[in-house]
């Protein structure tokens, strides 16, 4: 099946600091990619659409200015968690579909963050 | 605004027996309808997907019924095995590409 890889796959910073986080689809064109994030034991919360070429959508509630989304080609889209707190520690993951086909989302492994 | 519930939250079962794992949603106007397995700490592997023509899908032990009127999705693992322990997520797709989850429903699976 298709592959989305997602990088760094954890990742511990200081308050205050940026953290970026990659999503590549490997073996597939996306024009959408999807980020959520997940608490321990809880589903996944989708935070953003992020669109090839253009801004990203926001859900409700979710800063825009806090976690930018940057989707710069048809196989990669990153998200950047500026100026960290322990807080925003969670899990992210990201996922995209197939532009050439329908249906299926394939995730990324996932990126854990722990802001210190 | 589309909730999705998933029953039971957790879920034992000896090894050998079927595994049964229910997910509901109260929007029946859905693209279609995806399960996931995720592993502790890792991301989501998907199992299923049902489109919301469809009746069901199937998959090797895996076999998923899709009732979209009643808003039910139902998940069969048979003759399940310790491997099989993970949490199963349902999800489902309404306009815009978005994806609601359940909660999911975490298996153990005791050999």
């Amino acid at each position: 099946g298709a592959v989305v890889s997602q990088h760094p796959s954890w990742v511990i910073c200081k308050s205050g600091t940026s953290v970026k986080i990659e999503c590549r689809s490997l073996d597939f064109q996306a024009t959408t990619m999807f980020w959520y994030r997940q608490f321990p034991k809880q589903s996944l919360m989708l935070m953003a659409t992020s669109n090839e070429g253009s801004k990203a959508t926001y859900e409700q509630g979710v800063e825009k200015d806090k976690f930018l989304i940057n989707h710069a080609s048809l196989t990669l889209s990153t998200l950047t968690v500026t100026s960290a707190h322990p807080e925003d520690s969670s899990f992210y993951i990201c996922s995209a579909r197939d532009a050439m086909a329908t249906g299926e989302l394939f995730f990324g492994e996932g990126s854990r963050l722990t802001v210190l | 605004k589309q909730e999705v519930t998933q029953i039971p939250a957790a879920l034992s079962v000896p090894e050998g027996e079927n595994l049964v794992l229910n997910c509901s949603f109260t929007d029946s106007a859905i693209y279609n309808l995806q399960w996931f397995r995720q592993d502790p700490g890792k991301g989501l592997t998907s199992l299923l997907l049902i489109q919301s023509s469809q009746r069901e899908q199937t998959s090797g032990r895996l076999n998923a019924s899709l009732d979209k009127s009643s808003g039910r999705s139902t998940l069969y693992i048979a003759a399940s095995q310790p491997g099989d322990s993970a949490t199963y997520l349902c999800a489902v797709e309404a306009a815009g590409n978005k994806l609601t989850f359940g909660g999911g429903t975490r298996v153990l699976v005791k050999p």
